[in-house]
């Protein structure tokens, strides 16, 4: 089975500070990992995504995720938080194997100080 | 532009009605989705249909129904047996097979009981 778990369900930063995003997951094969955001009241859209190629992502808004297999995460940072950042952050685990469905974490709320 | 709808975007509905929420794609993808997002507790998989005319319960499927006849549609039933249907649903679809499990999402349809 797997299972995701986001550290922080509230994570406040201030304008132009690093912004990280804590997730680890739980998976008994190879997993796919994903963060997604939630502006209010909208559906999810795609940050970025990891699939077994290189251990740091790259995503949309300057984002970036590490892959650390040793320590079973998959943290978001950003280096300098703007305002438009404050969302709710979503990290998500799914297989390659069999139906593939994805597994969600609880979310995180972030909130950017001016 | 492809995309995927759902409408209404909000939805009041009386205790003991059935109540359908519509999930429209035209990304042509073969898997189809639905989500119930309830604050602080992420999104939670209802029921998902990986081809036409055939499709799973998810996680929390008790309560809903769902069908799919045509592979851009897949609408999700609330029905009276649901005790606590009053939450954010969310449709998403992806491609199916041996892959990983990008999902794209809808905006959603807020539900709610009076």
């Amino acid at each position: 089975a797997q299972s995701v778990t986001q550290l922080g369900s509230h994570v406040s930063v201030s304008e132009g500070a690093l912004v990280l995003l804590r997730c680890n997951y739980s998976s008994s094969v190879p997993p796919y990992l994903f963060w997604y955001v939630q502006y209010p009241n909208q559906g999810l859209q795609l940050l970025l995504k990891y699939t077994s190629a290189a251990t740091l992502v790259k995503g949309i808004n300057g984002f970036e995720a590490e892959f650390k297999k040793s320590e079973t995460s998959f943290h978001l940072t950003k280096p300098s938080a703007h305002m438009s950042d404050a969302a709710e952050y979503f990290c998500a685990v799914s297989s390659n194997q069999g139906a593939q469905k994805l597994v969600f974490g609880q979310g995180t709320r972030l909130t950017i100080n001016p | 532009d492809g995309g995927i709808t759902q409408s209404p975007k909000y939805l009041f509905r009386k205790e003991g009605q059935n109540v359908t929420l519509s999930c429209e794609q035209n990304l042509n993808h073969d898997a189809m989705y639905w989500y119930r997002q309830d604050p602080g507790q992420g999104l939670r998989l209802i029921y998902y249909s990986q081809i036409v005319n055939d499709f799973q319960k998810g996680d929390i499927a008790e309560g809903y129904s769902v069908s799919r006849e045509k592979k851009e549609s897949f609408p999700l039933t609330v029905t009276s047996a649901q005790k606590n249907p009053t939450a954010f649903y969310l449709c998403a679809s992806s491609i199916a097979g041996p892959t990983y499990n990008e999902q794209f999402f809808g905006p959603g349809t807020r539900l709610t009981v009076l």
